[in-house]
């Protein structure tokens, strides 16, 4: 399986960037193809994806948020933070069977 | 409107069964993989099961893998997860989701196993 590892919280200030990473064990990679996914998920709903293929913004996805990386090492950002974006971000990679990473928690400083 | 919408949730004693069931609407339920995804309270996201549009490749998760059986039904846009010999740890809340690459969620069905 693909493991994916996030840092389990981010605190930032309101207007600043936000920059949460997400290292998998193995390349999700094919033929230059980032599988790699972000969610956002807010307490009592269902996840909502942000990014698809790395760094392809979600239909209806404020500008502000931004998605970059290949292989093993990807990242999400939130530039800038607003307080709307309080949530739980997850990365999920489909080169398999889809695994998540444990989730970023982002808090404001 | 894409809806993905699960029910079938509930609480069970540990060792028996539930089904869950997915109405999808909105969409060509048959052009689409399918997958069952959970998450424990104040936990993650995890994994549980897959299956392809016509039915042809099924994974499981090895935590669930002989106790859980995903299927559809094209006909009737639905998709199901049958969970036997349930166990505390399978207390989750369970999504049904769309796709094979990113993901689109159902809102969640609960299932709470405890005697």
């Amino acid at each position: 399986d693909i493991v994916l590892t996030q840092s389990p919280v981010l605190a930032v200030s309101l207007g600043q960037r936000a920059t949460i990473s997400c290292r998998a064990s193995q390349s999700v990679s094919i033929s230059s193809i980032n599988l790699m996914h972000w969610y956002q998920q807010k307490p009592g709903q269902q996840p909502k994806l942000l990014i698809y293929r790395a760094s392809n913004l979600a239909s209806g996805i404020p500008a502000r948020f931004s998605g970059s990386g290949s292989g093993t090492d990807f990242t999400l950002t939130i530039d800038p933070v607003q307080a709307d974006d309080i949530a739980a971000y997850y990365c999920q990679q489909s080169r398999e069977s889809p695994t998540f990473g444990s989730g970023t928690k982002l808090e404001i400083k | 409107e894409v809806q993905l919408v699960e029910s079938g949730g509930g609480l069970v004693q540990p060792g028996r069964s539930l089904k869950l069931s997915c109405l999808a609407s909105g969409f060509t339920f048959s052009n689409y993989g399918m997958n069952w995804i959970r998450q424990a309270p104040g936990k993650g996201l995890e994994w549980v099961a897959s299956i392809s549009s016509s039915s042809s490749y099924i994974y499981y998760a090895d935590t669930v893998k002989g106790r859980f059986t995903i299927s559809r039904d094209n006909a009737k846009n639905t998709l199901y997860l049958q969970m036997t010999s349930l166990r505390s740890e399978d207390t989750a809340l369970y999504y049904c989701a769309r796709g094979t690459g990113p993901l689109l969620w159902g809102q969640g069905v609960m299932v709470t196993v405890s005697s």
